[in-house]
């Protein structure tokens, strides 16, 4: 799987949105971009995922540039319950037995 | 709800003991699901890949003895943890992908073992 590359960490105060940027410039045509949250001591949370398009759903929006070679996770009135370890991941969507292969993702701190 | 549920959420274990941590797709059948270990502060790794009716796939550095995966059903994948030490105390998790193509992955709780 290509490699992404996040910053380590980012604040946000509750209520504005919050801009996750993702790196993934070596990506290629099979793959898919995923994000996921992790709060801490639990399971990754899925968020969202795209492969070209834009995506939005319930939780966040998913921006992707033309040429694919990055992306911004956009949750749009953060809150506090949001703070947590952002992961963007890239995976090849050739099947059910590709994996999701973790960096070491954004730490989001959402404040007052 | 969940749709991956992991039993147990946390476990505490001898040393030299053995232990078993199941992973269940609730309401989906899966025919892959992936194990990972989580050290506190640093990010998931992979461990294997568990395949329903066929041998587990292991990452490079993973001791396919010392951690035994079986993977009997459609939705129930189990990783036993042998002869346990402190080392191997850590946060265990495991997903499984959903769908005819897989396209989303969900994760367990996790289970938290402790080796005394």
């Amino acid at each position: 799987d290509a490699k992404t590359t996040q910053p380590p960490s980012m604040d946000c105060a509750e209520g504005r949105a919050a801009n996750l940027p993702c790196n993934h410039s070596t990506i290629s045509g099979n793959e898919y971009v995923y994000w996921y949250r992790q709060i801490h001591s639990q399971g990754p949370q899925y968020i969202i995922h795209g492969l070209k398009n834009n995506e939005t759903n319930e939780m966040a929006s998913l921006i992707i540039t033309e040429d694919r070679k990055s992306s911004t996770l956009i949750l749009p009135h953060a809150t506090l319950r949001d703070t947590a370890v952002y992961y963007c991941i890239v995976r090849d969507r050739t099947g059910t037995a590709s994996k999701l292969t973790f960096g070491t993702g954004t730490r989001l701190q959402v404040t007052l | 709800g969940a749709v991956v549920s992991q039993h147990p959420s946390w476990v505490i274990c001898k040393s030299g003991t053995s232990v078993k941590i199941e992973c269940r797709s609730l309401d989906f059948q899966a025919t892959t699901m992936f194990w990972y270990r989580q050290f506190p502060k640093q990010s998931l790794m992979l461990m294997a890949t568990s395949n329903e009716g066929s041998k587990a796939t292991y990452e490079q550095g993973v001791e396919k003895d010392k951690f035994l995966i079986n993977h009997a059903s459609l939705t129930l994948s189990t990783l036993t943890v042998t002869s346990a030490h402190p080392e191997d105390s850590s946060f265990y998790i495991c997903s499984a992908p959903q769908g005819a193509r897989g396209n989303t992955i969900y994760f367990g709780e996790g289970s938290w073992l402790t080796v005394v």
